[in-house]
């Protein structure tokens, strides 16, 4: 079975501009969360989807949304790009709807220059 | 919401000694409480969990125990090995919530021969 995959892997953009990281889950898996890794601050939840419905939101400004489809694939995008944006953003998928294993994907590692 | 602080940020051990990493978190209705291991350049993984109504659970060398009283949970890592060199994360949540993990900021542990 394969694990959670995300898009693109690695991205380099300017500031103002916006990005879309795409995760697919794995098969079966219909909770995708994300995550924002920096070095300073560790895993910071960023938001959370069940059949296509956000349950919990972290705090991030508005900036930060995203969107999870039928097929439970999810897109996370930031609009208006911040250089405290540069980040390794990571996807995880469960089997279960709020607790048990949550597996991630390897990331997006956003550069913002 | 939920808030988990996690120490030591970092620990040294040598090889064959034991290793305990402690959390404590805010919000009293948490009930699950997951151990991720991150190797470096690699993603997170579970190692271990524990739910409310039990008090510590083992799986060889690893284990946890959890005080609900008064809020906090702690790694044990017995007999260390180089392998288990990682960034260890703990995390709480209120699974009756949705599936926001709140993680603490990691503790790097080295472990030299």
């Amino acid at each position: 079975k394969a694990g959670v995959t995300q898009t693109p892997r690695y991205l380099i953009k300017t500031r103002g501009q916006q990005v879309t990281l795409s995760c697919s889950p794995i098969s079966g898996h219909r909770s995708v969360s994300w995550y924002q890794q920096t070095p300073g601050q560790g895993l910071q939840f960023l938001f959370e989807y069940f059949s296509e419905t956000q349950r919990n939101k972290g705090n991030f400004p508005g900036r930060f949304s995203g969107r999870q489809f039928s097929n439970s694939r999810s897109e996370m995008n930031v609009s208006t790009l911040e250089l405290g944006d540069s980040a390794l953003y990571l996807c995880a998928s469960s089997l279960f709807e709020n607790t048990g294993e949550l597996f991630f994907g390897e990331g997006s590692r956003l550069t913002v220059l | 919401g939920e808030n988990v602080e996690q120490h030591p940020s970092t620990l040294s051990v040598q090889e064959g000694d034991s290793a305990v990493i402690k959390c404590t978190y805010s919000d009293s209705a948490s009930n699950y409480f997951p151990w991720y291991k991150q190797e470096l350049g690699k993603r997170p993984q579970l190692i271990i969990d524990i739910r409310s109504n039990v008090g510590e659970k083992k799986d060889q060398r690893i284990a946890v125990t959890l005080n609900k009283t008064a809020k906090h949970f702690s790694l044990h890592i017995t007999e260390t090995q180089p392998e288990d060199s990682a960034v260890y994360f703990c995390a709480a949540i209120d699974s009756n919530s949705g599936y926001a993990l709140n993680f603490g900021k990691g503790t790097s542990l080295l472990v030299t021969p």
